[in-house]
């Protein structure tokens, strides 16, 4: 099972808003409804930031919103601030066998 | 307050065995299932492991399969990491994670929460 493809890098002005994109296959983002992502900063540990593609667990600042359109799943983050600079990996269901896969991880810079 | 603390790491030759511990706190240990999710230096997030709610179930990557056993204890609200057969491209820091196989009371597709981490380094 491949990794989920994500732009390596993007980056934004505060106050702007970034999109990430997660490209899979029909065996994972494309067959389940099932995608989530995780926000890492450096030295710590990832930290769940949307669930089941668009769902946002307490806390989470609803600036970050998720979507998905075939196999590709998608994180928006709006208003972007100097908090939100850090890795964001989604990762996706993909069935009985594999059960998860990863993306390859996007950094996300606030110029 | 949810809390997974791992341990067990350190630096182990190729071809050696490591035992990993998380030790869960604040939820209802046997209701929901467990992962590990390991991350090389510099790279990105792999899932490597997964055992249900009762442990009567266990799941692989393909890059572990035959080589690692996760297991849980309810008494002890732990999950284990058993890792043999070790080679160099193991080198990861290794997080233990709720949720992840859909075998449970409570069933997440996700990971809500993670521990800190604990270092493997495989080398001579």
């Amino acid at each position: 099972q491949s990794a989920l493809t994500q732009p390596r890098s993007v980056s934004g002005s505060p106050g702007q808003s970034v999109t990430i994109s997660c490209t899979g296959t029909s065996s994972d983002v494309g067959g389940y409804n099932y995608v989530s992502w995780y926000q890492q900063h450096p030295g710590k540990a990832p930290k769940l930031m949307i669930y089941d593609v668009s769902k946002r667990p307490s806390g989470v600042p609803d600036r970050f919103s998720g979507s998905k359109s075939g196999n590709t799943a998608s994180l928006t983050i709006s208003g972007l601030q100097a908090e939100d600079e850090a890795d964001y990996y989604c990762c996706s269901y993909a069935g009985s066998y594999t059960l998860y896969v990863f993306g390859t991880g996007t950094k996300v810079t606030v110029l | 307050e949810v809390q997974l603390l791992e341990s067990g790491g350190g630096l182990v030759q190729p071809g050696g065995s490591l035992r990993l511990s998380c030790a869960a706190s604040g939820f209802t240990f046997s209701s929901y299932a467990m992962s590990w999710v390991r991350q090389a230096p510099g790279k990105g997030l792999e899932w490597v492991s997964g055992i249900s709610g009762s442990g009567g179930n266990t799941y692989y990557a393909d890059s572990v399969q035959g080589r690692f056993t996760v297991s849980r204890d309810s008494s002890k609200n732990t999950v284990y990491l058993q890792m043999d057969s070790l080679r160099a491209e193991d080198t990861a820091i290794y997080y233990c994670a709720k949720g992840g196989p859909p075998r449970a009371v409570v069933i997440l597709y996700y990971f809500d929460y993670w521990g800190q981490g604990t270092l493997v380094t495989v080398s001579s």
